[in-house]
């Protein structure tokens, strides 16, 4: 099983729809979880963090469950500048340092 | 501030060859990382480093090798390339460790014959 699994799309949805993404993970002493968002050949940058409380920026929304291993992604009203992939992050420190990257999952958002 | 950059940005080598890609960032960033991407694979660390003077092997160190002799800078030393290191090769640097976001350089996009 990998460590990091997200289904990787596409997902393709009209502008102004609502769309979740989960990523899950295998190891239960992950510790941090983030979101990144990365445009057709360019390098990823960070979309949001992802606190056990859940967090909220605008129209994101990100969860994390820890009983069930897995962190969620909601878009409301998509904007065709969603269009993107979005990466999962899970860190560990189990003996040795990891920020491990799922594949990513595809977004496009149609006029 | 310019961030996190990368030299080259593209660069095509034959099997057998050595180069080195440079990271540099302004930041004044603790951690920084290099990372292999490939389709279907995500982005693999390679390697890291803690701060100036150290450097520590990530998930896919082989082949390669690093230097960290300045705090702002990072260099990744392909030794002799092979057709498997063909990839797009991303830095990044962080605050400190884990729980930090990381901010990623443009890429570099190798090309090994």
């Amino acid at each position: 099983r990998k460590e990091v699994e997200q289904d990787p799309g596409p997902f393709n949805v009209p502008e102004g729809a609502t769309v979740a993404f989960n990523c899950t993970y295998s190891n239960s002493a992950s510790q941090s979880f983030f979101w990144y968002r990365q445009d057709c050949r360019k390098e990823p940058k960070l979309l949001m963090s992802v606190y056990s409380s859940g967090n909220e920026d605008g129209r994101f929304t990100a969860q994390l469950n820890r009983a069930s291993q897995y962190i969620s992604l909601l878009i409301r009203d998509s904007k065709l500048s969603d269009s993107a992939t979005y990466l999962c992050v899970v860190t560990l420190t189990s003996g040795t340092y990891k920020y491990i990257f799922g594949t990513g999952t595809r977004l496009k958002v149609l006029a | 501030n310019a961030g996190v950059t990368q030299t080259p940005k593209f660069r095509v080598l034959k099997t057998g060859q050595s180069m080195t890609l440079l990271c540099a960032q302004d930041m004044n960033h603790e951690y920084m990382y290099w990372y292999r991407q490939d389709p279907g694979m995500g982005l693999r660390l390679i390697h890291y480093s803690v701060g100036e003077g150290t450097t520590a092997k990530g998930e896919v160190p082989d082949g390669y090798n690093v230097s960290r002799l300045k705090k702002q800078n990072f260099l990744l030393g392909l030794e002799s390339a092979a057709p498997s290191q063909t990839s797009v090769y991303f830095c990044a640097s962080s605050k400190q460790g884990l729980a930090y976001e990381q901010y990623f350089g443009p890429g570099t996009r190798l090309t090994v014959t």
